[in-house]
């Protein structure tokens, strides 16, 4: 059974550019959350989609958005990028929401910004 | 103040030591998580409790609702159980909020 796939795995943009980001979740799963991850505020909640709709939002600002797809592939988007944007983003599936289902996170897809 | 609050930061030990890792968080949740993070920044997750105690393999982990706390154990270390361990907590939703995180290294 394949796992998480995050794609691209690295990447690098300028500031002022935007970026998108991809996560398959594992087969039958219907939940995907996305995650940020940076030295300075460690692991952070970013979003969460269930059956194509955003159940929860994290604290960041509106340029971060995303979406579900029926095949439950999901995207994130961050737009007018800036240095802070440097980071680790990773998804996680769960079968359920994640609210109540185990997670599986991907391998992450690592931004810098220049 | 922190809304988890992970300890110790960083831990060192020696091959076959008994080793503890300790969660305290201050809200209302429906789930903590433990998860384990290798260099490189692939995240597995290891339990998901919201009561009493979960064993697997060397790995063991309790929660305290009352007490709001929780603790990994890991039981005759080894060096390939380095890597950063992270507690992670869901509240509102489906929200998590993770701690900073423990830097376990077990030395051969």
């Amino acid at each position: 059974k394949a796992g998480v796939t995050q794609t691209p795995r690295y990447l690098i943009k300028t500031r002022g550019q935007q970026v998108t980001l991809s996560c398959s979740p594992i087969s039958g799963h219907r939940s995907v959350s996305w995650y940020q991850q940076t030295p300075g505020q460690g692991l952070q909640f970013l979003f969460e989609y269930f059956s194509e709709t955003q159940r929860n939002k994290g604290n960041f600002p509106g340029r971060f958005s995303g979406r579900q797809f029926s095949n439950s592939r999901s995207e994130m988007n961050v737009s007018t990028l800036e240095l802070g944007d440097s980071a680790l983003y990773l998804c996680a599936s769960s079968l359920e929401t994640s609210a109540i289902g185990e997670l599986f996170f991907g391998e992450g897809s690592r931004l810098t910004v220049l | 103040k922190n809304e988890v609050e992970q300890s110790p930061q960083n831990l060192t030990a020696q091959e076959g030591e008994f080793i503890t890792i300790n969660c305290s968080y201050s809200v209302g949740i429906s789930a903590l998580h433990w998860l384990q993070q290798h260099p490189g920044g692939g995240i597995v997750s290891l339990f998901m409790l919201s009561s009493g105690k979960k064993k697997h393999g060397r790995l063991i982990a309790t929660i305290n609702i009352q007490e709001k706390h929780s603790s990994l154990h890991i039981t005759a270390s080894h060096p390939r159980d380095s890597a950063v361990y992270i507690c992670a907590v869901k509240t509102s939703g489906s929200r998590l909020t993770f701690g900073e995180g423990t830097q376990l290294t077990v030395n051969p």
